[in-house]
Order: C-alpha cells, then structure tokens, then sequence
C-alpha cells in the first residue's frame, strides 16, 4: 500500500518563527489534505490541495503531485499553532482511501 | 454551527457498561467514518459508511458496533470494552465515499477503566 511519510516528526519553535512541514507520498494521489490537531484533539482543515499552492493568512501549502510531495508553510508563529500537523492522501480508486502521514509535533514557545 | 459534531466529548467507563457516542453531520455528505486515535499510533479507520449502508469495517473488534440510522447521524456503540480501547474516537464526514474533502468532530475522548 501506499506510504506516507513527514518530517520532521517535531518541531520546537520560538513564537515569530517561520517553519516548512514536509510530507511524501509513495504513490499517486487523487488529492491531499492537511490538518492541524490542537491540543483538545480536533482535527482542523488546513489546506485540500492536489496540486499547486494555496494561502491562508499566516500558512500557505504547495503539492508538487508529479514528485509526490507537499509542504506546509507557516510564518510568523503562534503559539496557538501548537499541535501535531497531519497529511492525509485520498487515493484514486479502491483499498483504504484517506491515508493518513504519522504528523508533525509542533511547539511554538512565547 | 460546527459541521460535524460529537457527543459526549468525554466519557468514562467500566469494562461491564453500555455506553454509546454519537455523531451528526450538517454538511449534506454522503459518507462518515469513525477514526480511532491511541496515544502515539496513527489514526485508524474503524468504520465506514455510505448513505447508511456500512461499506467498510476494518477488523474491529465486535464490541464496537456502529449504526447509520441515516446520512447524518452516526453512532458507535460500546459494549464490554477493555482498557486498551481508551483513545480519542474521531467522527468524519465526506461529500462521497472516500473521496471529497474530510471534516473532523471535535472527538469523543474515552477511558475504560
């Protein structure tokens, strides 16, 4: 099946800092979603995108489909952007779609 | 109002009790699953259902037993649990089965004692 992998596994920042979250994927992908887990354990929509960059205020996320990868972006943090960062892959067709990387544990320190 | 919500968003219980967590979608999606967090593992897939007919059960354990009354409720009863199934328990929705955009409850956390 297909592998999904980020890095790194944590990350500790000081508030103001800017940080790229990485994910990789094994195979093709019908598209790509990030969350962000806060500490009460909600899962929140970051991004949904299959190729291509978005932005949203502080964080922007860039998938490049064709080497199978994606990154987040986050300037400027917070410490309310504390939480583990999570990528999930739909696939195309069949087997267990929504694949789900292992995270990112982020600590923004005031 | 949120669109997936979950109840209760924690609940604690003995290894003899009946309890059960529910969920409701207001997104007009076609599918919902339950997720099951432990600490440090990734999430699993448990259930999956598609316009409330089940289409996928991951080999869970028959003391979980989940229920679709229709496309916006979902329920996951528990029944003689075990401590080892104390994790947070993820409701979501998509527009369809496996595929759309995915939105998250805010989660049930559980503790068997």
């Amino acid at each position: 099946g297909i592998q999904v992998e980020q890095s790194p596994p944590d990350l500790i920042l000081q508030e103001g800092a800017n940080s790229t979250l990485r994910c990789n994927f094994s195979d093709s992908v019908n598209n790509l979603q990030w969350f962000h887990q806060n500490p009460w354990g909600q899962l929140i929509n970051l991004f949904y995108i299959p190729s291509g960059t978005k932005q949203n205020g502080r964080l922007s996320a860039t998938t490049v489909a064709t080497e199978r990868y994606s990154l987040l972006y986050i300037s400027s943090s917070q410490t309310t952007d504390s939480g583990v960062y999570f990528c999930a892959v739909e696939l195309f067709a069949g087997g267990q779609n929504f694949v789900f990387g292992p995270g990112t544990r982020l600590s923004v320190l005031p | 109002e949120t669109g997936v919500t979950q109840t209760p968003r924690h609940l604690v219980m003995g290894m003899t009790n009946k309890k059960s967590l529910k969920c409701e979608q207001h997104l007009g999606h076609n599918a919902m699953y339950w997720y099951k967090q432990s600490a440090k593992k990734p999430l699993e897939l448990m259930f999956v259902y598609s316009l409330e007919e089940r289409v996928e059960n991951n080999s869970v354990p028959s003391r979980f037993s989940p229920e679709c009354p229709n496309s916006s409720h979902l329920f996951l009863h528990l029944h003689t649990l075990q401590p080892e199934d104390s994790a947070l328990y993820l409701c979501a929705s998509s527009p369809g089965l496996l595929t759309g955009e995915l939105f998250f409850g805010e989660g049930s956390r559980l503790t068997v004692l």
